[in-house]
């Protein structure tokens, strides 16, 4: 049971520069979330997806992209990093938008931004 | 590595006592709730749920109330093991909001 992987791990990049991170989940889920986890905020929203080629924001869009072309993959990027997207970034499946379904999560992406 | 929140409020217990984390939630409509566990370097993992028709659910050494007069969740979790220290935090569904509303967390530190 393979759950839901996030790829990679630990990321350091430039500012400016076009970084995408991965999410795969095996459960067929069809809701995927993107999060990012910072000091004294929690975990906040970035987007969404109810399936496949369906995306919607969430609390804090800005500067980020994502694409679902398939139910198990679900990747974010940042066209072009901020030292202000340095973050832990979370990835997420259900099977429900919060309609009496748990979120499961991903181990996250640390990633820096110089 | 990462710290999901150095000013967050700790809980401080010996092994073997039950511990209590509480949460008061911000929307008299949620619907559902959940509790997660986070331990340094992972992603946070399901606990327990409970519906807002119900008032307490128990699972395997937890307990979640909850308390819709005063919107107040709380988790129990028995005789605390030192595998247990973690951050914890509540999450609810508000009908029509698009997203589960998460708070920032608890740190519970359990010394053996």
């Amino acid at each position: 049971d393979a759950g839901i992987t996030q790829s990679p791990r630990y990321k350091i990049t430039e500012t400016g520069r076009q970084v995408t991170l991965m999410c795969h989940q095996t459960w067929s889920h069809s809701y995927m979330f993107w999060y990012r986890q910072d000091l004294g905020h929690g975990l906040r929203l970035i987007y969404y997806s109810a399936a496949a080629d369906i995306t919607d924001k969430g609390e804090v869009p800005d500067g980020y992209v994502v694409s679902r072309s398939k139910t198990e993959n679900f990747p974010l990027t940042l066209e072009s990093a901020t030292r202000s997207q340095t973050s832990v970034y979370f990835c997420a499946s259900s099977d429900g938008q919060g309609r009496n379904q748990p979120q499961h999560f991903g181990d996250g992406t640390r990633l820096s931004i110089l | 590595g990462e710290s999901v929140g150095l000013h967050l409020p700790t809980l401080s217990v010996q092994e073997g006592d039950n511990s209590i984390i509480n949460c008061a939630y911000s929307n008299s409509a949620s619907d559902y709730f959940i509790w997660y566990k986070q331990e340094s370097g992972k992603g946070p993992q399901f606990i327990i749920d409970i519906r807002s028709n119900m008032d307490k659910r128990q699972g395997q050494r937890v307990t979640v109330l909850l308390n819709k007069t005063v919107k107040h969740l709380s988790l129990q979790i028995a005789a605390t093991q030192p595998g247990d220290s973690a951050v914890y935090f509540c999450a609810e569904n508000i009908p029509g909001f698009q997203k589960l509303v998460f708070g920032t967390g608890t740190r519970l530190l359990v010394s053996p």
